[in-house]
């Protein structure tokens, strides 16, 4: 069984600050993650994907995370945000067989001017 | 062009009731998903469907019951609605080993 888990419930942020999110997973086979955003009363949208080769991974609206075995994480990062990058991050594991995707708790961006 | 289109997007219902969601995804995926997200934003899957197929059904209870009638639509009924089934809940498709796609969702509210 695979599970994921996002250290931080909320993280606060000043606009133009760099930030980062952490996602830390559990499996015991090769697992693709991702990082999905949900704005306020919308769906979920894909920033970005790890499936194979580089660990670091370019996203949407100038996001990146990084693959990194050893610790079983893929932080998200971003060097300045900005208020509209205010949202609910969600880190995301698909299983092998890739018909289970396990969600961590998520993660809430508040960007402040 | 919706890639995935769930109707409708608010229901409100009260408890006891009987209600369904639809879901349609045109992007010729194999593989449909039901996750429930509840008042905390926590994520959890419902259920899976490949090719019509179940797949995965996640401990929810007999009052679920999810319905493929082909390769596009996923729909879910919901028998004697309680409180605690209020939620959104987003339908998503996807191909093998591909992202998920999801739809707007639905936010169910049980009075």
């Amino acid at each position: 069984a695979q599970s994921v888990t996002q250290l931080d419930s909320q993280v606060p942020v000043f606009e133009e600050a760099p930030v980062e999110l952490r996602c830390n997973y559990s499996s015991s086979v090769s697992v693709y993650l991702f990082w999905y955003v949900q704005y306020p009363n919308q769906g979920l949208q894909l920033l970005l994907k790890y499936l194979s080769g580089s660990t670091l991974v370019k996203g949407i609206n100038g996001f990146e995370a990084e693959f990194n075995k050893s610790q079983t994480s893929f932080h998200l990062r971003k060097p300045s945000v900005h208020i509209s990058d205010t949202a609910e991050y969600f880190c995301a594991a698909l299983n092998n067989a890739g018909n289970m995707l396990t969600f961590g708790g998520g993660t809430r961006l508040m960007v402040k001017p | 062009d919706t890639a995935v289109s769930q109707t409708p997007k608010y229901l409100v219902t009260q408890m006891g009731n009987d209600k369904s969601i639809k879901c349609e995804q045109n992007l010729g995926h194999d593989t449909m998903y039901w996750y429930k997200q509840d008042s905390k934003k926590f994520l959890k899957i419902m259920f899976s469907y490949n090719n019509k197929e179940l797949i995965i059904n996640e401990t929810v209870p007999n009052r679920f019951s999810p319905k493929s009638p082909d390769k596009a639509h996923l729909n879910l009924h919901i028998n004697s609605l309680e409180l605690g089934d209020s939620a959104v809940y987003f339908c998503a498709s996807s191909h093998a080993n591909s992202p998920l796609h999801f739809g707007n969702g639905t936010r169910l509210t049980v009075t």
